[in-house]
């Protein structure tokens, strides 16, 4: 099992749709959690941190749920330039030691269309 | 640009050959990071650095592969004797060991075709 799963789609959505990634995690020490953003052969980039208490930023709103070992981003009135791979990643405190490395999930495509 | 840079941006070589790759991470960083992407994957983790002290490897990185910082600064990846499952795009990134968000910032990659 990977330690971090998601579905890969494609979404393929139109412009101001609403769309959710989920995303679920298999270590319970996983100690931070972030989704990045990955355009077509372009490096990842931070979308935002993710915290138990929920965070929004502007149309983008992130959930974590420790208990269920689930992370979800939820974007608002979808945007052309909102296609990108979209990256789970979760940071894992393994033995009360964290280097900050990120284990990233598959991604997941998103396509949005006019 | 004073952002991680890499170099070179694309190499390609022949099975059993050896490669070089370079680091340029944010000038204050302390941690830096190499990651293998390939095709339809999320990026995965070789090797950390922190300053110049190689702190934690991947069972990925194989004998063939080794990583280096020798002033803290820049680094380099090489892989030796490369072969056909070598070809991804090989990412580093940097961070800032004590920043509150953990944010890693990443160079455009290397991506390696082996024939």
């Amino acid at each position: 099992r990977k330690e971090v799963e998601q579905d890969p789609g494609p979404f393929n959505v139109p412009e101001g749709a609403t769309v959710a990634f989920n995303c679920t995690y298999s270590n319970s020490a996983s100690q931070s959690f972030f989704w990045y953003r990955q355009d077509c052969r372009k490096e990842p980039k931070l979308l935002m941190s993710v915290y138990s208490s929920g965070n929004e930023d502007g149309r983008f709103t992130a959930q974590l749920n420790r208990a269920s070992q689930y992370i979800s981003l939820l974007i608002r009135d979808s945007k052309l330039s909102d296609s990108a791979t979209y990256l789970c990643v979760v940071i894992h405190n393994a033995g009360g030691t964290s280097y900050g490395k990120l284990t990233f999930g598959q991604g997941t495509i998103l396509t949005v269309h006019p | 640009d004073t952002g991680v840079s890499q170099n070179p941006r694309h190499k390609i070589t022949k099975r059993g050959q050896n490669v070089t790759f370079r680091c340029d991470p944010i000038s204050e960083h302390n941690r830096l990071y190499w990651y293998r992407q390939t095709l339809g994957q999320g990026p995965e983790f070789l090797t950390y650095f922190q300053n110049e002290a190689q702190l934690e490897k991947s069972r990925l990185l194989s004998d063939r592969f080794s990583a280096e910082r020798p002033k803290g600064s820049f680094s380099t990846l090489e892989i030796q004797r490369t072969e056909q499952g070598d070809s991804a795009m090989y990412l580093c990134a940097s961070s800032l060991m004590y920043s509150s968000y953990n944010e890693q910032f990443f160079g455009p990659g290397t991506r390696l075709t082996v024939l």
